[in-house]
């Protein structure tokens, strides 16, 4: 069974600071990473995505890639209100049964930025 | 206007009913999937679809039904034989392929009365 492990939080930051999100996955051959948004009572929206080793910015968001250690990481620079959410991991693996990809979620880091 | 498109947005059913929940997309993406989210938990995928006329179950398909018989759409059915069923339902489609986005509709929350 594929994991894909969040801590559940909540995570609480200053307005202003740096907000670090954490996800390690299980299987060691899964290709794509991905990092969703889902506002309370919302659909999950996608912020990041990221394939390769090493870090990846778009605007005030950067996701961290390390294969090794089958880690990925979010972090959130000058932290909003606005950005208030629950952060879901996901990550792409091929299930050799079915000769498809699959993407497992975390159960979702719930993030507060306190103004 | 590119999206995906789930309705109702809410639904109610009684214990016994069967109730199909919509949707569509006009991405011109290969891919549809369903998942349900429970509170304070992951998504969990119930189907997919990777082309017309052919799906797989995912991890949790006991109870529900799909067809696929255009791209854009990819209705589910809650059986009655699902024994919990009051969950956030939400469809996603992408491109075919290890590298593609999934993107989300805005869900339907259903509910068992």
């Amino acid at each position: 069974q594929k994991e894909v492990e969040q801590n559940s939080g909540p995570l609480s930051v200053p307005e202003g600071a740096i907000a670090s999100l954490n996800c390690t996955y299980s299987d060691r051959v899964s290709q794509s990473f991905f990092w969703y948004r889902q506002y309370s009572g919302k659909s999950p929206e996608l912020i990041m995505s990221i394939y390769s080793n090493g870090d990846k910015e778009d605007g005030r968001f950067t996701a961290q890639l390390n294969k090794a250690s089958q880690y990925v990481s979010l972090l959130i620079r000058d932290s909003q209100p606005s950005d208030s959410a629950t952060y879901l991991c996901a990550v792409i693996s091929l299930n050799p049964g079915a000769g498809s990809y699959q993407l497992t979620f975390g159960k979702g880091t719930k993030l507060s930025v306190i103004p | 206007d590119g999206g995906i498109t789930q309705s109702p947005k809410y639904l109610f059913r009684k214990e016994g009913q069967n109730v199909t929940l919509s949707c569509e997309q006009n991405l011109n993406h290969d891919a549809m999937y369903w998942y349900r989210q429970d509170p304070g938990q992951g998504l969990r995928l119930i189907y997919y679809s990777q082309i017309v006329n052919d799906f797989q179950k995912g991890d949790i398909a006991e109870g529900y039904s799909v067809s696929r018989e255009k791209k854009e759409s990819f209705p589910l059915t809650v059986t009655s034989a699902q024994k919990n069923p009051t969950a956030f339902y939400l469809c996603a489609s992408s491109n075919a392929g290890s590298y593609n986005e999934q993107f989300f509709g805005p869900g339907t929350r259903l509910t068992v009365l």
